[in-house]
């Protein structure tokens, strides 16, 4: 069975730093691999997603992540954090013969100005 | 863009009392979720259901059952409150499709607490 771990529970960067957050899957073939973002009382918006070609992959308010097969990982970054960036951040992972993702326990971003 | 309604945004219920959660989709999606959100534990999936009247059980299924009448309502019933299911509750749909690489949009959750 597939499983996701995101090894940071919290990180706290400066408004303008560069941002890398971590996730690792455990799953034999090739998985889809999803970032989700959750502000403060809200629900969880996909920020990109990754399930074929490029392993570099584009996402939404400027964040992009790489898949890297040797390592297990698809971490997520972003070269200048935005004070509005604050929010928690979860990686899931799924594959191609069933519709449930599995998640990690999620990565608190906190930024000071 | 896919909505997907979770009918209130805080709960407050006593123990014992049977409380229903109620979401809704308005793309046809044929995939729904409903998950629980607890600090430290992430998302953990209680059941989904990927036809009208058909369910499966995700992980954390006890205590709870779900009910999806129509396509577009997925309903999660809590039978008798306790105060252990105070949490985050966060309803999902997808469009439910080979290869399953669409991901899913999420309601802005329930905030229920029993007490």
């Amino acid at each position: 069975a597939q499983s996701v771990t995101q090894p940071d529970i919290h990180i706290t960067v400066s408004e303008g730093a560069s941002l890398e957050l971590r996730c690792n899957y455990s799953y034999g073939a090739t998985p889809y691999l999803f970032w989700y973002v959750q502000s403060p009382g809200q629900g969880l918006q996909l920020l990109l997603k990754y399930f074929s070609g490029d392993t570099l992959v584009q996402g939404i308010k400027g964040f992009e992540a790489e898949f890297k097969r040797s390592q297990s990982s698809f971490n997520l970054r972003k070269p200048s954090v935005h004070w509005s960036d604050a929010a928690e951040y979860f990686c899931a992972v799924g594959t191609y013969n069933t519709d449930k993702l599995i998640f990690g326990t999620g990565t608190r971003l906190q930024v000071f100005p | 863009d896919v909505k997907v309604t979770q009918s209130s945004r805080y709960l407050v219920k006593r123990t014992g009392e049977k409380v229903f959660l109620e979401c809704v989709q308005d793309m046809d999606h044929e995939n729904m979720f409903w998950y629980r959100q607890d600090p430290g534990l992430g998302l953990r999936l209680i059941y989904f259901s990927y036809d009208v009247k058909m369910k499966e059980k995700g992980d954390i299924p006890e205590g709870y059952s779900v009910s999806r009448e129509k396509k577009e309502r997925f309903s999660l019933i809590l039978e008798s409150a306790s105060t252990n299911q105070t949490s985050m509750y966060l309803c999902a749909s997808s469009l439910g499709q080979p290869p399953y690489d669409s991901g899913y949009t999420f309601g802005s959750g329930t905030r229920l607490t029993v007490v």
